[in-house]
């Protein structure tokens, strides 16, 4: 089992529309959790953080955790074509005695006009 | 305030040759992170220092990749030789070095490797 998985995509969804992106880890004990957006060619920028169970919210964007499930999403409403981007998963995870962030693939979401 | 830097912003070098990547964090994030991310995956930690001392290096291919950190600033990533597998994007990232979870990291605009 990877540590953290996302579907690899592509999300298309239309200009408008909430788009829903998910990812699982394994590690039990993760606490932090990390959504990142990385437009083709350029390198990854921070859109959230989330560190509790439940939502946070950023504007059209919403981090939801479930530490249960080992699940965490990232919601983006009235989606727009500049959204078009990949999106990296990252949890904090304690390997060989070191916390590292660990990404996932990324998922490729696409918002069309 | 002024991001990450890394230079160059490509290079492109036959194989078995040396190639050296230079970054510099934020102003005042005590800890620096190296990344390779290759094509269609997620970034990939090699090296992680606290300061000047690197912490975590388990993930560094040592037999030709090195690192340094001087004065606990900018640092260089080198390999020596490169080989064609060693395409990629290099990232370099920064954080304050807040202790626990609350660390967040911040990447600059990497370097990419080509290596023919």
């Amino acid at each position: 089992q990877k540590e953290v998985e996302q579907n690899s995509g592509p999300l298309s969804v239309p200009e408008g529309a909430i788009a829903s992106l998910n990812c699982t880890y394994s590690d039990r004990v993760s606490q932090s959790f990390f959504w990142y957006r990385q437009y083709s060619g350029k390198s990854p920028e921070l859109i959230m953080s989330i560190y509790s169970n439940g939502d946070k919210e950023d504007g059209r964007f919403t981090a939801q955790l479930n530490k249960a499930s080992q699940y965490v999403s990232l919601l983006i409403r009235d989606s727009q074509p500049s959204d078009s981007a990949t999106y990296l998963c990252a949890v904090n995870i304690k390997n060989t005695g070191f916390q590292k962030l660990v990404f996932g693939t990324g998922t490729r979401l696409l918002v069309s006009p | 305030e002024a991001g990450v830097v890394q230079s160059p912003r490509y290079k492109i070098i036959e194989k078995k040759q040396p190639v050296a990547f230079w970054c510099n964090p934020i102003s005042g994030h005590n800890t620096l992170y190296w990344y390779r991310q290759n094509l269609g995956q997620g970034p990939e930690l090699l090296i992680r220092y606290e300061n000047e001392e690197a912490v975590d290096d388990s993930q560094l291919p040592k037999d030709r990749f090195s690192a340094e950190r001087l004065k606990g600033v900018d640092s260089t990533l080198k390999i020596q030789p490169a080989e064609l597998g060693d395409s990629a994007v290099y990232l370099c990232a920064s954080s304050l070095g807040l202790a626990g979870a609350l660390d967040t990291q911040y990447f600059g605009p990497g370097t990419r490797l080509t290596v023919l």
